[in-house]
């Protein structure tokens, strides 16, 4: 099962909010991901994160990867809504091919 | 830079046949990663091949099965298909297989949908 402790499960928010999302767990991952999914398609990569405390931005997307390496937050501010998909984080200890995926969060902004 | 591509992009069998994804990584990209989602179990770990070898295996019967072939490219093959195989599946590929670092970044591509009949 799911190593990973993703929320909130799903998010209904009005169009400019800001949205936040984190994933925790009861091990240490070397890297954080965060990916978008769009229904029919594969997840896509917004940010990368490497080392604890790292704190990165891709345009209105900031992402942190927490500092005792359990945990990760992704902000994204100024929502619009194209922002609407299910958005994972994963964990990885080092070997890319298992990657710990969370459940995913489902957002939703309304115009 | 070209992404990964996978075909067929939707596929329906019917139960007891057998299946054969494909993928083709990033160039460049020589590890390759299965992975199946569906709606109860979300995300989970297939196989891993790097130099056309297995290097790692998730928690799946033996019916699921893989292979690399030079160019990296990859396939992976599902035998007597049952209704639970019903997913999408997801390939992603990296440069490299060990270690952490960016070279171990995961990029996935639109998957293979699979509806058993």
């Amino acid at each position: 099962g799911q190593q990973l402790n993703q929320s909130p499960q799903s998010m209904f928010i009005q169009e400019g909010e800001d949205v936040s999302m984190n994933c925790t767990s009861s091990s240490i991952f070397n890297t954080w991901l965060w990916y978008k999914q769009d229904p029919g398609e594969g997840p896509v990569l917004l940010i990368a994160l490497y080392k604890a405390g790292e704190l990165t931005s891709n345009g209105r997307l900031t992402a942190q990867f927490g500092i005792t390496r359990k945990d990760s937050f992704l902000n994204i501010s100024a929502s619009i809504p194209s922002d609407v998909g299910i958005y994972f984080c994963a964990g990885q200890r080092g070997n890319a091919g298992k990657s710990t995926f969370g459940d995913g969060t489902t957002l939703t902004v309304k115009p | 830079k070209a992404g990964v591509t996978q075909t067929p992009r939707y596929l329906i069998k019917t139960r007891g046949q057998q299946v054969t994804l494909s993928c083709s990584p990033i160039s460049g990209h020589r590890s390759v990663s299965w992975y199946q989602q569906t709606p109860g179990q979300g995300l989970q770990f297939l196989f891993e091949y790097f130099s056309e070898t297995q290097r790692n295996k998730g928690n799946f019967p033996g019916r699921f099965s893989g292979r690399q072939f030079s160019n990296s490219r990859s396939e992976m093959n599902v035998s007597t298909l049952e209704l639970g195989d019903s997913a999408l599946y997801l390939c992603a590929s990296s440069l490299t297989l060990s270690g952490s670092g960016s070279t171990d970044t995961q990029y996935f591509g639109p998957g293979t949908r699979l509806t058993v009949l």
